[in-house]
């Protein structure tokens, strides 16, 4: 059975750094990208990134360059989103979210990091 | 950039109804189009792919049409357990980077 298990929900304060983790199970990690997608509160999805685990290739939405970075531990099957200073505007839920092998949908989800920034 | 217009940002309809939600693209994105569900407190669910493919164990009262730029996402009779709000999304391969639509928050009336 494909998973894909993130971390639990994360109180911070502004300025602070964080990492939250998307760890995939029942698949080949390595073959399936990992994307991110930012949820805030009563809005959206904002798609903000993907990484491919077998190579780290990684794309990131214009809005999120510079924002966040990607990454993944192949050896453990884990896909990390980090920030370095976080902002009250990063509170948000966090979905990590598998790409289908052959069309650029996401067909497995994780359950949600809630990340929450407040001072 | 390829922005994306879904349409209506919110629909109320009755149990049986036939419902339809549009996405339109500003540029031709060919059938890179894709559908999802979100419930309250849920992660989304992927109902239909690449624009008019029904994913395994979705209910056939889904269904997806389009191409191109302009695409539509329809429930042929809407069920109490449909109340969710729906996502467009698509991918422009270019530069390889996704977009979803605003949504629509579907209601029953």
């Amino acid at each position: 059975e494909v998973q894909l298990v993130q971390s639990g929900a994360e109180v911070k304060k502004p300025g602070e750094s964080l990492k939250i983790s998307c760890k995939g199970s029942g698949y080949s990690f390595t073959s399936y990208w990992i994307g991110w997608v930012r949820q805030m509160p009563g809005k959206g999805l904002e798609w903000m990134g993907i990484i491919y685990p077998g190579d780290s290739d990684t794309r990131y939405s214009p809005s999120f360059q510079g924002q966040v970075t990607i990454s993944a531990d192949k050896s453990i099957s884990t896909a990390y989103l980090q920030w370095s200073s976080l902002k009250a505007s990063d509170t948000a839920m966090y979905y990590c979210a598998r790409r289908a092998i052959n069309s650029p949908s996401f067909d497995y989800w994780g359950q949600g990091t809630l990340v929450t920034v407040s001072s | 950039d390829i922005q994306m217009t879904q349409s209506p940002s919110s629909l109320s309809a009755s149990v049986g109804d036939r419902v339809t939600i549009t996405c339109q693209a500003s540029q031709d994105i060919s059938n890179y189009l894709n559908w999802y569900q979100q419930k309250p407190g849920k992660a989304p669910k992927l109902l239909i792919y690449d624009a008019s493919n029904l994913e395994t164990g979705v209910p056939s009262r889904f269904s997806g049409s389009g191409s191109g730029t302009d695409f539509t996402f329809t429930i042929s009779s809407l069920q109490p357990e449909d109340i969710a709000t729906y996502y467009c999304q698509q991918y422009d391969n270019l530069p390889g980077l996704y977009t979803f639509g605003q949504g629509t928050k579907l209601e029953i009336k």
